[in-house]
Protein backbone atom coordinates (compact mmCIF):
# COMPACT_ATOMS: atom_id res chain seq x y z
CA UNK A 1 0.00 0.00 0.00
CA UNK A 2 1.30 3.89 -0.35
CA UNK A 3 2.79 5.27 2.67
CA UNK A 4 4.66 8.28 3.05
CA UNK A 5 7.98 8.81 5.81
CA UNK A 6 9.00 12.42 6.97
CA UNK A 7 11.16 13.38 9.41
CA UNK A 8 10.54 13.43 13.01
CA UNK A 9 10.19 16.74 14.72
CA UNK A 10 10.19 19.24 16.48
CA UNK A 11 12.48 20.64 14.23
CA UNK A 12 13.81 24.33 16.60
CA UNK A 13 15.07 27.23 14.27
CA UNK A 14 15.63 30.48 14.62
CA UNK A 15 14.48 33.14 12.65
CA UNK A 16 15.70 33.37 8.90
CA UNK A 17 17.50 30.09 9.42
CA UNK A 18 17.15 27.83 6.37
CA UNK A 19 14.74 24.72 6.81
CA UNK A 20 14.27 21.56 5.26
CA UNK A 21 11.95 18.90 5.98
CA UNK A 22 12.56 15.66 4.55
CA UNK A 23 9.50 13.45 2.78
CA UNK A 24 9.56 9.95 1.39
CA UNK A 25 6.81 7.83 -0.63
CA UNK A 26 6.07 4.36 -1.12
CA UNK A 27 3.45 4.55 -3.86
CA UNK A 28 2.38 2.59 -7.06
CA UNK A 29 1.57 4.43 -10.33
CA UNK A 30 1.91 8.36 -10.30
CA UNK A 31 0.42 9.90 -7.31
CA UNK A 32 0.17 13.64 -6.79
CA UNK A 33 2.10 14.91 -3.60
CA UNK A 34 0.73 17.65 -0.97
CA UNK A 35 2.30 19.98 2.07
CA UNK A 36 -0.25 20.65 4.07
CA UNK A 37 0.23 23.11 7.23
CA UNK A 38 -1.32 22.82 10.80
CA UNK A 39 -1.51 26.29 13.10
CA UNK A 40 -2.50 25.42 16.31
CA UNK A 41 -6.04 24.88 16.90
CA UNK A 42 -6.87 24.76 13.26
CA UNK A 43 -7.60 22.43 10.88
CA UNK A 44 -5.13 21.81 7.87
CA UNK A 45 -4.29 23.86 5.40
CA UNK A 46 -2.82 23.49 1.85
CA UNK A 47 0.59 24.87 1.31
CA UNK A 48 1.34 23.64 -2.22
CA UNK A 49 1.36 20.76 -4.00
CA UNK A 50 3.08 18.77 -7.47
CA UNK A 51 1.49 16.69 -9.56
CA UNK A 52 3.81 14.81 -11.49
CA UNK A 53 7.54 14.25 -11.66
CA UNK A 54 9.70 17.49 -11.82
CA UNK A 55 7.12 19.89 -11.10
CA UNK A 56 8.15 22.57 -8.18
CA UNK A 57 5.48 23.29 -6.06
CA UNK A 58 6.16 26.38 -4.14
CA UNK A 59 3.72 29.19 -1.80
CA UNK A 60 4.69 32.13 0.59
CA UNK A 61 8.23 31.28 -0.17
CA UNK A 62 8.05 27.15 0.60
CA UNK A 63 9.19 24.78 -2.16
CA UNK A 64 9.46 21.12 -2.76
CA UNK A 65 10.38 19.17 -5.82
CA UNK A 66 8.48 16.08 -7.16
CA UNK A 67 11.44 14.10 -7.30
CA UNK A 68 10.01 10.40 -8.35
CA UNK A 69 13.95 8.86 -8.92
CA UNK A 70 14.40 9.35 -4.70
CA UNK A 71 10.43 9.53 -4.50
CA UNK A 72 10.89 12.32 -2.23
CA UNK A 73 9.20 15.59 -1.84
CA UNK A 74 11.11 17.42 0.53
CA UNK A 75 9.99 20.91 1.77
CA UNK A 76 12.11 23.80 2.24
CA UNK A 77 12.42 27.67 2.88
CA UNK A 78 15.50 30.03 2.64
CA UNK A 79 14.75 32.26 5.62
CA UNK A 80 11.88 30.71 8.39
CA UNK A 81 9.52 33.82 10.31
CA UNK A 82 8.33 33.07 13.42
CA UNK A 83 4.71 32.92 11.87
CA UNK A 84 5.84 29.65 10.37
CA UNK A 85 5.80 27.63 13.59
CA UNK A 86 3.03 25.07 12.70
CA UNK A 87 2.97 21.30 12.06
CA UNK A 88 3.71 19.85 8.60
CA UNK A 89 2.35 17.38 6.95
CA UNK A 90 3.63 15.69 3.57
CA UNK A 91 0.92 13.73 2.24
CA UNK A 92 0.38 11.86 -1.41
CA UNK A 93 -3.17 10.66 -3.31
CA UNK A 94 -3.01 8.03 -5.40
CA UNK A 95 -4.20 8.02 -9.21
CA UNK A 96 -6.43 5.44 -8.77
CA UNK A 97 -8.95 4.11 -6.57
CA UNK A 98 -10.57 6.34 -3.78
CA UNK A 99 -8.05 9.43 -4.41
CA UNK A 100 -7.94 9.59 -0.45
CA UNK A 101 -4.92 11.59 0.92
CA UNK A 102 -2.03 9.31 2.70
CA UNK A 103 -0.28 11.44 5.14
CA UNK A 104 2.96 11.02 7.32
CA UNK A 105 2.96 11.68 10.90
CA UNK A 106 3.67 15.21 11.15
CA UNK A 107 6.75 17.53 11.89
CA UNK A 108 6.51 20.15 14.21
CA UNK A 109 8.31 23.21 13.33
CA UNK A 110 9.17 25.93 16.02
CA UNK A 111 10.94 29.09 15.44
CA UNK A 112 12.67 31.32 17.57
CA UNK A 113 12.87 35.04 17.42
CA UNK B 1 -16.18 32.12 2.93
CA UNK B 2 -17.55 28.94 5.08
CA UNK B 3 -15.90 26.14 3.57
CA UNK B 4 -16.10 23.29 5.30
CA UNK B 5 -17.74 23.70 8.45
CA UNK B 6 -17.71 21.09 11.41
CA UNK B 7 -19.46 20.80 14.46
CA UNK B 8 -19.34 20.56 17.37
CA UNK B 9 -15.83 21.72 17.68
CA UNK B 10 -15.28 20.19 21.16
CA UNK B 11 -16.96 17.19 22.80
CA UNK B 12 -16.73 15.11 26.04
CA UNK B 13 -18.12 11.69 26.44
CA UNK B 14 -18.64 8.85 28.60
CA UNK B 15 -17.75 5.40 27.50
CA UNK B 16 -20.75 3.81 25.91
CA UNK B 17 -22.57 7.06 24.90
CA UNK B 18 -23.51 7.89 21.21
CA UNK B 19 -23.00 10.82 19.23
CA UNK B 20 -22.93 12.31 15.74
CA UNK B 21 -20.37 14.53 14.10
CA UNK B 22 -21.51 17.16 11.66
CA UNK B 23 -19.79 18.03 8.52
CA UNK B 24 -21.23 20.65 5.85
CA UNK B 25 -19.55 21.92 2.90
CA UNK B 26 -21.01 25.00 0.16
CA UNK B 27 -18.31 24.18 -2.48
CA UNK B 28 -20.69 21.97 -4.42
CA UNK B 29 -18.23 19.05 -4.08
CA UNK B 30 -18.63 15.28 -4.91
CA UNK B 31 -16.07 13.64 -2.61
CA UNK B 32 -16.09 13.69 1.11
CA UNK B 33 -13.84 12.60 3.63
CA UNK B 34 -13.66 12.04 7.40
CA UNK B 35 -10.13 11.55 8.82
CA UNK B 36 -8.87 10.86 12.35
CA UNK B 37 -5.85 12.51 13.59
CA UNK B 38 -3.89 11.15 16.69
CA UNK B 39 -0.42 11.94 17.99
CA UNK B 40 2.55 11.27 15.67
CA UNK B 41 0.70 9.23 13.44
CA UNK B 42 -0.69 11.66 11.13
CA UNK B 43 -4.27 11.49 9.51
CA UNK B 44 -6.13 8.47 8.75
CA UNK B 45 -9.18 7.71 6.90
CA UNK B 46 -12.31 6.40 8.84
CA UNK B 47 -14.52 6.27 5.76
CA UNK B 48 -15.13 8.36 2.62
CA UNK B 49 -17.90 9.28 0.29
CA UNK B 50 -17.12 9.31 -3.69
CA UNK B 51 -20.51 10.67 -4.54
CA UNK B 52 -24.15 11.98 -2.89
CA UNK B 53 -25.74 8.37 -2.24
CA UNK B 54 -22.24 6.66 -1.69
CA UNK B 55 -20.02 5.34 1.24
CA UNK B 56 -16.64 3.51 1.47
CA UNK B 57 -14.50 2.27 4.38
CA UNK B 58 -11.49 3.84 4.64
CA UNK B 59 -8.17 2.66 6.71
CA UNK B 60 -9.94 2.19 10.36
CA UNK B 61 -13.74 1.92 9.83
CA UNK B 62 -14.37 -0.20 13.07
CA UNK B 63 -16.36 1.85 15.62
CA UNK B 64 -18.32 4.18 13.17
CA UNK B 65 -20.53 4.69 10.87
CA UNK B 66 -21.47 7.19 8.18
CA UNK B 67 -24.13 9.31 6.41
CA UNK B 68 -24.35 11.05 3.08
CA UNK B 69 -27.24 12.38 4.06
CA UNK B 70 -27.13 15.25 0.31
CA UNK B 71 -24.41 16.45 -1.24
CA UNK B 72 -23.79 18.95 1.28
CA UNK B 73 -23.80 16.77 4.18
CA UNK B 74 -21.43 14.01 5.65
CA UNK B 75 -21.93 12.92 9.26
CA UNK B 76 -19.85 10.33 11.30
CA UNK B 77 -21.93 8.58 14.06
CA UNK B 78 -19.86 6.63 17.30
CA UNK B 79 -22.71 4.38 18.06
CA UNK B 80 -21.06 2.79 21.80
CA UNK B 81 -17.79 5.40 22.48
CA UNK B 82 -14.99 3.85 23.30
CA UNK B 83 -11.63 5.68 25.47
CA UNK B 84 -9.27 4.88 22.09
CA UNK B 85 -11.81 6.92 20.43
CA UNK B 86 -10.39 9.77 22.00
CA UNK B 87 -8.90 12.02 18.93
CA UNK B 88 -9.35 14.82 16.87
CA UNK B 89 -11.61 14.12 13.96
CA UNK B 90 -11.46 16.17 10.46
CA UNK B 91 -13.82 16.39 8.02
CA UNK B 92 -12.61 17.16 4.19
CA UNK B 93 -14.06 17.66 0.41
CA UNK B 94 -12.51 17.53 -2.62
CA UNK B 95 -13.83 18.33 -6.66
CA UNK B 96 -12.57 16.33 -9.64
CA UNK B 97 -8.53 16.42 -9.02
CA UNK B 98 -8.15 19.59 -6.59
CA UNK B 99 -6.70 19.30 -3.78
CA UNK B 100 -9.07 18.51 -0.59
CA UNK B 101 -10.62 21.36 1.56
CA UNK B 102 -10.37 20.55 5.41
CA UNK B 103 -12.66 21.92 8.22
CA UNK B 104 -11.31 22.79 11.46
CA UNK B 105 -11.84 19.55 13.43
CA UNK B 106 -13.68 18.40 16.36
CA UNK B 107 -11.67 17.37 19.38
CA UNK B 108 -13.98 14.23 20.84
CA UNK B 109 -12.80 13.01 24.22
CA UNK B 110 -13.88 10.29 25.90
CA UNK B 111 -14.05 9.23 29.61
Amino acid sequence: GNSVTQMEGPVTLSEEAFLTINCTYTATGYPSLFWYVQYPGEGLQLLLKATKADDKGSNKGFEATYRKETTSFHLEKGSVQVSDSAVYFCALRSDTGRRALTFGSGTRLQVQP
Amino acid sequence: NAGVTQTPKFQVLKTGQSMTLQCAQDMNHNSMYWYRQDPGMGLRLIYYSASEGTTDKGEVPNGYNVSRLNKREFSLRLESAAPSQTSVYFCASRQSNQPQHFGDGTRLSIL
